[in-house]
């Protein structure tokens, strides 16, 4: 089946700095990509959904200046968590789809652990 | 509002069958999707049902009524690796992905 690739899988970092995951879709073309948190035991958030070529959709509450989405390529979007602090710390996943983002299967990365000391 | 209801937590024997359930009030209904959790790890994809009815894929079958918001996954021949967090999505009519809460599963011998 499709894949996708996410990285790194788990981050440490200082308070104030920024971190940068990757998501990359390795057998297919995503034209959309979906970035999600989760904290523990809770269900998935959608952040935001980031189309190639274009700015990145933010959904209501969440800084889109503080998590930048750069969807470059049909294979590669990538979220900076800028001057991280302890409370951004939360596991981050991206999805994509192969077909029609609507009613198609979403593909999973493998998830980051970020975690903001 | 949006809302997805799904048990918090189900206990299962090993070899036996369970049922989750997942009902939800939506605006407007694309297709309701079940996931597999394990603990730190990514969700992966089970089921997809857009149709009234009951889609089998090996020991796992999703069923769906869309007039009663209704949809339940059914797992037969449990294994401890069944242990997980079952999550319920319902795409709504502007194409939104809403998820429920999940129900963690647990598996004992």
């Amino acid at each position: 089946g499709a894949v996708v690739s996410q990285h790194p899988s788990r981050v440490i970092c200082k308070s104030g700095t920024s971190v940068k995951i990757e998501c990359r879709s390795l057998d297919f073309q995503a034209t959309t990509m979906f970035w999600y948190r989760q904290f523990p035991k809770q269900s998935l958030m959608l952040m935001a959904t980031s189309n190639e070529g274009s700015k990145a959709t933010y959904e209501q509450g969440v800084e889109k200046d503080k998590f930048l989405i750069n969807h470059a390529s049909l294979t590669l979007s990538t979220l900076t968590v800028t001057s991280a602090h302890p409370e951004d710390s939360s596991f981050y996943i991206c999805s994509a789809s192969s077909g029609d983002p609507n009613t198609g299967e979403l593909f999973f990365g493998e998830g980051s652990r970020l975690t903001v000391l | 509002g949006q809302n997805i209801d799904q048990p918090t937590e189900m206990t299962a024997t090993e070899g036996a069958i369970v049922q989750i359930n997942c009902t939800y009030q939506t605006s407007g209904f694309n297709g309701l999707f079940w996931y597999q959790q394990h603990a730190g790890e990514a969700p992966t994809f089970l089921s997809y049902n857009v149709l009234d009815g009951l889609e089998e894929k090996g020991r796992f079958s999703s069923f769906l009524s869309r007039s009663k918001g209704y949809s339940y996954l059914l797992l037969k021949e449990l294994q401890m690796k069944d242990s997980a967090s079952y999550l319920c999505a319902v795409t709504d009519s502007n194409y939104q992905l809403i998820w429920g809460a999940g129900t963690k599963l647990i598996i004992k011998p």
